[in-house]
């Protein structure tokens, strides 16, 4: 199995900031097979990147994803107010399909 | 507009059994491969068991194995997922979440998601 480690745990920052998130995969992700996905209090995920750097439907060019192999990033460019939420990120190229235990990002 | 909508989460003892249901509309659903993802409460998600188009196969997360059972009707448009033996550490949200292929040999990550609905399991 592998097993998915996001960093930081919380990020604390400001409207209009950068984030910048890490997800590091225990063995490599065959053909980038990794997907991002935004989770609100009350609310269900939201995928926002797939295929590692592949923007979903609908979802602002702000959210980026890059990475291969072992080491993945979600970018947030400027922070919009509706993006303060908890970010996971998931492998989907072995099984069992595994979340990393996501990344709060919060208001400073 | 494709919507899921998980029914038949409730309180149940330690070893009794649950049926979920989750209904889909505004997509082809025998097009899709779908699974069950769960969420306990304040902690991340796991995956829990997905089938394909025709129902021919599923797979399961090792903890739910012999105890879990998921399956599809196309005519209803439904996704189910029959739980038994049920313990303490199955207490969840549990969403029913389409799954979206990629690539040659088709990997699947979770396109959308159903809102979910809550099992406990405790006396």
């Amino acid at each position: 199995e592998i097993v998915l480690t996001q960093s930081p745990g919380t990020l604390s920052l400001s409207p209009g900031e950068r984030a910048t998130l890490s997800c590091r995969a225990s063995q490599s992700v065959s053909s980038s097979y990794l997907a991002w996905y935004q989770q609100k209090p009350g609310q269900a995920p939201r995928l926002l990147i797939y295929g590692a750097s592949s923007r979903a439907t609908g979802i602002p060019d702000r959210f980026s994803g890059s990475g291969s192999g072992t080491d993945f990033t979600l970018t947030i460019s400027r922070l919009e107010p509706e993006d303060f939420a908890v970010y996971y990120c998931q492998q989907y190229g072995s099984s069992p399909r595994t979340f990393g235990p996501g990344t709060k990002v919060n208001l400073k | 507009e494709v919507q899921l909508v998980e029914s038949g989460g409730d309180l149940v003892q330690p070893g009794g059994s649950l049926r979920l249901s989750c209904a889909a509309s505004g997509f082809t659903f025998s097009d899709y491969c779908m699974s069950w993802v769960r969420q306990a409460p304040g902690k991340g998600l796991e995956w829990v068991a997905n089938i394909k188009q025709d129902g021919g196969e599923k797979y399961y997360v090792d903890s739910v194995k012999g105890r879990f059972t998921i399956s599809r009707d196309n005519a209803k448009n439904s996704l189910y997922l029959q739980m038994n033996s049920l313990r303490a550490e199955d207490t969840a949200l549990y969403y029913c979440a389409r799954d979206r292929g990629m690539g040659v040999i088709k990997k699947y990550y979770f396109d959308q998601w159903g809102q979910g609905t809550l099992v406990t399991v405790s006396s």
